[in-house]
């Protein structure tokens, strides 16, 4: 166990619908930051929160929003989902990201 | 902006080899390096990281990485490869404001009992 939890570890849903992953950060860690990796497009940065702030946005697609509770539990919601949505998602988080991150072990998400 | 290239897509070795996987980055100032492993079906792990002093650091299980400035390289070695090690390896580098964490498209290594 990492530290880093994230739910669900399984997503199956249709094409069209809308979905929310949830992590809770490693006890400390003030940012958290979400990654998609997809066979063809490897691991690829999303978007990052530090303190409830967002602070660094990567490939994000407008279909795609995130936020940082004052708890610092985020959540990544997806909508109109399509089938090259289908990947694991990531969730890591760091006390800064100089020091490393810590992953937790992802949702994979199936659209279907 | 940074970018991380890894030489090699997919490494094959029989138990007991030696391993070194190649790690280049591009970016003209001071940097943090990282080797992450992701085994079958789970998470990103960090195997070791740079950040200053020593540039032969020494991470967890046998594995340890070569920081050559003048060669942008970051590459990760272990003198003898088990069975266990067969997984993903990413290396991964972030500028020194800790802005800009970039992964390389990782590399699979696959260890033949």
């Amino acid at each position: 166990d990492s530290g880093v939890t994230q739910t669900p570890k399984h997503l199956i849903t249709a094409t069209g619908q809308r979905v929310t992953l949830r992590c809770s950060p490693r006890s400390g860690d003030l940012s958290v930051y979400w990654y998609q990796q997809s066979l063809d497009q490897g691991l690829q940065f999303l978007i990052q929160y530090y303190n409830g702030e967002e602070r660094a946005k990567g490939n994000i697609l407008e279909r795609f929003s995130a936020q940082q509770f004052p708890d610092l539990h985020s959540e990544l919601n997806l909508s109109s989902l399509e089938l090259g949505d289908s990947a694991l998602y990531f969730c890591a988080s760091s006390v800064g990201s100089n020091y490393g991150y810590t992953f937790g072990s992802g949702t994979r998400l199936t659209v279907v | 902006a940074q970018s991380v290239s890894q030489h090699n897509h997919h490494v094959i070795l029989s138990e007991a080899a030696s391993l070194e996987l190649g790690c280049n980055y591009s970016y003209g100032g001071t940097v943090n390096l990282f080797w992450y492993v992701q085994y079958p079906g789970q998470h990103l792990q960090l195997l070791l990281k740079y950040f200053s002093g020593d540039p032969l650091v020494k991470g967890i299980k046998g594995f340890e990485a070569e920081f050559i400035k003048s060669k942008f390289s970051f590459n990760l070695r272990k003198p003898s490869v088990q069975w266990s090690d067969t997984a993903e390896y990413f290396c991964a580098v972030t500028d020194n404001y800790g802005q800009n964490f970039v992964f390389g498209p990782g590399t699979r290594l696959s260890v033949l009992p």
